[in-house]
C-alpha cells in the first residue's frame, strides 16, 4: 500500500511569490489533514477535510492560505503571498476517517522563504 | 486549550540502555494519545496509539503506557540501538475531531 505523497519535497522562494504543495492520500482514507511545523517544534494543525468538506480551519490564515481539495482525494494547500515567517515543513496526512484511526504522514515540503 | 510537554527535550545515551521518554497533558479528557517518530527530513511514523480506556500498549522494543488521570504517558524503549535515534512526538486528541495536539518532542541519540 502506498503512502501518503507530496509534492515537492522541497521549495524556496523570495516573499510576496506565490506557493503550491500538493498531496495525495492513502487511497481509501476519507479524512486528509495538513499540517505546519516549525523548527524545533511540533507540528499544528491548519486544516481538516472530511472528503471534500473543510471540517476544521480554525488555524489556517485565511488572508493568505487557502485549501482545497477536489473530488475528496487530492488536496492542494497554497500561499499568496508568502511571508519570511511561512518558513517550516508542511505536512499532509490521511487517516479512515475514525476517531480513533492512526494518522499517517506524508514526508513533508520543506518551505524556505527568502 | 489542551497543552502537550515532553520532557526531556534532548537525551544521550549508550547503546543497550533502557531509556523512558516523558509526555504530559493538561486535559485529561482526551480521546486517545499517539507516539510518533521523525526522522531528520522526513515526516513522522506512527509507533503506537493508545485509547483513553487502555493502560498500555507494546510494539517490539516499545512500550507505551498512559495515565489519563494524571495525564502522563510514557514511551519505554528496552535495549536502544543506534538505528533508534530520531526525534520522538507525542500527540494527544482530545475529541471526535480527530484533531492532534503535539508535544515539542524528544531528540534521542544512542551513540555506539
Amino acid at each position: 500500500e502506498a503512502g501518503v505523497v507530496q509534492s515537492p519535497r522541497y521549495k524556496i522562494i523570495e516573499k510576496k511569490q506565490p506557493v503550491a504543495f500538493w498531496c495525495n492520500p492513502i487511497s481509501g482514507h476519507n479524512t486528509l489533514y495538513w499540517y505546519r511545523q516549525n523548527l524545533g517544534q511540533g507540528p499544528e494543525l491548519l486544516i481538516r477535510y472530511e472528503n471534500e468538506e473543510a471540517v476544521d480551519d480554525s488555524q489556517l490564515p485565511k488572508d493568505r492560505f487557502s485549501a482545497e481539495r477536489l473530488k475528496g482525494v487530492d488536496s492542494t494547500l497554497k500561499i499568496q503571498p508568502a511571508e519570511l515567517g511561512d518558513s517550516a515543513v508542511y505536512l499532509c496526512a490521511s487517516s479512515r476517517g475514525q476517531s480513533a484511526d492512526t494518522q499517517y504522514f506524508g514526508p513533508g515540503t520543506r518551505l524556505t522563504v527568502l | 486549550k489542551q497543552e502537550v510537554t515532553q520532557i526531556p527535550a534532548a537525551l544521550s545515551v549508550p547503546e543497550g540502555e533502557n531509556l523512558v521518554l516523558n509526555c504530559s497533558f493538561t486535559d485529561s479528557a482526551i480521546y486517545n494519545l499517539q507516539w510518533f517518530r521523525q526522522d531528520p527530513g522526513k515526516g513522522l511514523t506512527s509507533l503506537l496509539l493508545i485509547q483513553s480506556s487502555q493502560r498500555e500498549q507494546t510494539s517490539g522494543r516499545l512500550n507505551a503506557s498512559l495515565d489519563k488521570s494524571s495525564g502522563r504517558s510514557t514511551l519505554y524503549i528496552a535495549a536502544s540501538q543506534p538505528g533508534d535515534s530520531a526525534t520522538y512526538l507525542c500527540a494527544v486528541n482530545s475529541g471526535a475531531t480527530n484533531k492532534l495536539i503535539f508535544g515539542t518532542g524528544t531528540l534521542l541519540a544512542v551513540q555506539p
